[in-house]
This record gives C-alpha cells, sequence and structure tokens, in this order.
C-alpha cells in the first residue's frame, strides 16, 4: 500500500504558467519535505514542514512556495515556472526530524516546462 | 551543509556477485542516522538499509549490509547475489540532528548488473 503519494507522475507546464505538484501521506508523519532533483544531481532539499511550521532553506528562490492544509497533504506551488525549474519533484515524510528517523519518499513528480 | 563523498561514478558487477559501494560523510553531531537508497530509473527514491552512529552491529536487511566503520566515518553498501534489478543509481545519506534531521545526499554511485 502506498505510503507517500505524488500527484501527477508527469506535469507539463508552459513558461510562467503556475502549476502545483500534490504530496500525501498515511503514515501520520509530522514532518513533510521537499526536494528538487535535477537531471544526473543528488536531490537538493527546497523546505520542510514539522506540523504546521515551515522551514525554508536559504537558498530556495522565491518562486516556490508550499502549504500544508492538513498533516495528511502538502502541496508545491511553482508561480512562474522557468525552463530552469525542469526537473524531478520528490516529497519524504518522516515521523520526527531526528537524525535516526528514516524518511520515505514518495515516487515523484517529473515537471516538464515548454 | 554535511560533506559526503562516494567515490565511484559507475560500478558494474554480475549478476549473483557481490558488490560494495563506497561512502564516506563528516559529521560532528555525535548522535546521527546513515541512510542508504536506490534510485531505478522511474526516479523513485527507494529506502534500503539504515545504521544508527550508537548501533554496535553492522545493519542488515535481506542482501543489502553495511559496513559500518564509524571512527573513519564510512558506511559501504554491500549488495550480495547480485540481480539486474539492482541495476539504479545508490545515494548515501547521513542525518543528525543538528541539521533539523535534513538529508544530505552524496553524488550517487549508478550501478550496472549485467547477465
Amino acid at each position: 500500500d502506498a505510503m507517500v503519494i505524488q500527484n501527477p507522475r508527469y506535469q507539463v507546464t508552459q513558461f510562467g504558467k503556475p502549476v502545483t505538484l500534490s504530496c500525501s501521506q498515511t503514515l501520520n508523519h509530522n514532518v513533510m519535505y521537499w526536494y528538487q532533483q535535477k537531471s544526473s544531481q543528488a536531490p537538493k532539499l527546497l523546505f520542510h514542514y514539522y506540523d504546521k511550521d515551515f522551514n525554508n532553506e536559504a537558498d530556495t528562490p522565491d518562486n516556490f512556495q508550499s502549504r500544508r492544509p492538513n498533516t495528511s497533504f502538502c502541496f508545491l506551488d511553482i508561480r512562474s515556472p522557468g525552463l530552469g525549474d525542469a526537473a524531478m519533484y520528490l516529497c519524504a515524510t518522516s515521523r520526527t526530524r531526528t537524525g535516526t528517523d528514516t524518511q520515505y519518499f514518495g515516487p515523484g513528480t517529473r515537471l516538464t516546462v515548454l | 551543509a554535511q560533506k559526503i563523498t562516494q567515490t565511484q561514478p559507475g560500478m558494474f558487477v554480475q549478476e549473483k556477485e557481490a558488490v560494495t559501494l563506497d561512502c564516506t560523510y563528516d559529521t560532528s553531531d555525535p548522535s546521527y542516522g546513515l541512510f542508504w537508497y536506490k534510485q531505478p530509473s522511474s526516479g523513485e527514491m527507494i529506502f534500503l538499509i539504515y545504521q544508527g552512529s550508537y548501533d554496535q552491529q553492522n545493519a542488515t536487511e535481506g542482501r543489502y549490509s553495511l559496513n559500518f566503520q564509524k571512527a573513519r566515518k564510512s558506511a559501504n553498501l554491500v549488495i550480495s547475489a547480485s540481480q539486474l534489478g539492482d541495476s539504479a543509481m545508490y545515494f548515501c545519506a547521513p542525518r543528525d540532528d543538528s541539521t533539523l534531521g535534513r538529508l544530505y545526499f552524496g553524488r550517487g554511485t549508478q550501478l550496472t548488473v549485467w547477465p
């Protein structure tokens, strides 16, 4: 049974057209993360939520926003996608933020910007 | 940020043989976890195995085991009896309390299993 679900799996958008990616979880975990992974690179953390507390990474562009309306769902909004935002977007969850807790990932959303 | 070194960009192994993927890391926090993930071409990041910094024994999970050398800050992944489905990118990622549990990924090792 899927524990971290991402929709859609593939998303195509046009340059500058806002897009929203969705993540949901059935694990009842407190923490939800969004990573960006460009081709042939390691994943890069964009931000995370600890409960309702939003934590942005210092180098995450303002173009990226996130919402977490409840424990189960988290959204990634890209306000004006550029060609450089084409990437795999991975959502992950963990029970706490301690170093010994496992992060579980969803299947990812592959974003194409035309 | 943590420094993670995976020195093997690509590895090749014949089916049914064992293979070792290297990982060294740098953390000053005495309490941390070391995680290995597998990423096939589909893109999903699959959790494989975990080693806690205070664990006395090396972690094992089916065909996966870790050669954990704490003093050297090294945690090499050993895959025994390789299968064609093991062909994927493998990432080493430490995680500690001082960084609010962020995962820092190495550059990865692309493993190819051939028949």
